[in-house]
């Protein structure tokens, strides 16, 4: 969606912390997310923030959400290849019916290099 | 078994063909999605359903209808299908969860596999 923006491609090596990056536009979302796309597959959720929160952390993972910048990041610690997939911020916006539904960024496909 | 199927899992078709995508889920949940993924794009949003009677376009509706026969089943059609709506089509459903930190509900949606559709 042209409302989250994200790089389209990070390349790290194994053992190394990766970051992805995402700007949204939306001030009113309550709900950030970060979906996981494996080769294949349809997407998952990976973790999530709340927007009055500045950071959480989830094991390997660390979201970082910066409102003032409307700047969400995700840190992926001790990255594995396992953890190459397209990585997509999301935030939740509401509709002309009142509800809320998710608008997706493009997608950083990251790649891990053993 | 899979919560959310979708068939078939690839499609090529000639332009002008009528073409119905296929979602049925096993969780029960109300809410459910027609995506469509395009490289450099993302996932853009069809069609959404909030409950059986419940319908409403997405960002980019156009060249696309959906039906949703049961709570369990949302089927995307393409009327008369054009090159430009090759892509990989996404079902999904939805359920509030609750974030026990927050004492509030959040939205998880579930995908299914795909459908990869070509258009020549």
């Amino acid at each position: 969606g042209e409302d989250v923006e994200q790089s389209l491609f990070l390349s790290v090596r194994e053992g190394d912390s990766s970051v992805i990056n995402c700007t949204y536009t939306d001030s009113s979302s309550t709900y950030l997310y970060w979906y996981k796309q494996e080769p294949g597959a349809g997407l998952q959720l990976l973790t999530y923030i709340f927007s009055n929160m500045d950071m959480k952390q989830d094991q390997r993972l660390t979201v970082l959400l910066n409102k003032k910048d409307k700047h969400l990041s995700l840190r992926i610690a001790d990255t594995q290849t396992g953890d190459s997939a397209i990585y997509f911020c999301a935030e939740s916006i509401p509709t002309p019916t009142g509800r809320r539904a998710l608008t997706f960024g493009s997608g950083t496909r990251l790649q891990v290099q053993p | 078994d899979a919560d959310v199927t979708q068939t078939p899992r690839n499609r090529i078709t000639k332009t002008g063909k009528r073409i119905m995508l296929e979602c049925s889920q096993t969780k029960g949940h109300d809410r459910m999605y027609w995506y469509r993924q395009d490289p450099g794009l993302g996932l853009r949003l069809i069609y959404y359903s909030f409950d059986v009677k419940d319908i409403n376009k997405g960002e980019i509706s156009d060249g696309y209808s959906v039906s949703r026969q049961a709570q369990a089943k949302f089927s995307l059609s393409l009327e008369s299908a054009i090159p430009n709506q090759t892509a990989l089509y996404f079902c999904a459903t939805s359920d509030a969860r609750w974030d026990r930190g927050e004492n509030r509900r959040y939205n998880e949606q579930f995908f299914g596999p795909g459908t990869r559709l070509t258009v020549l």
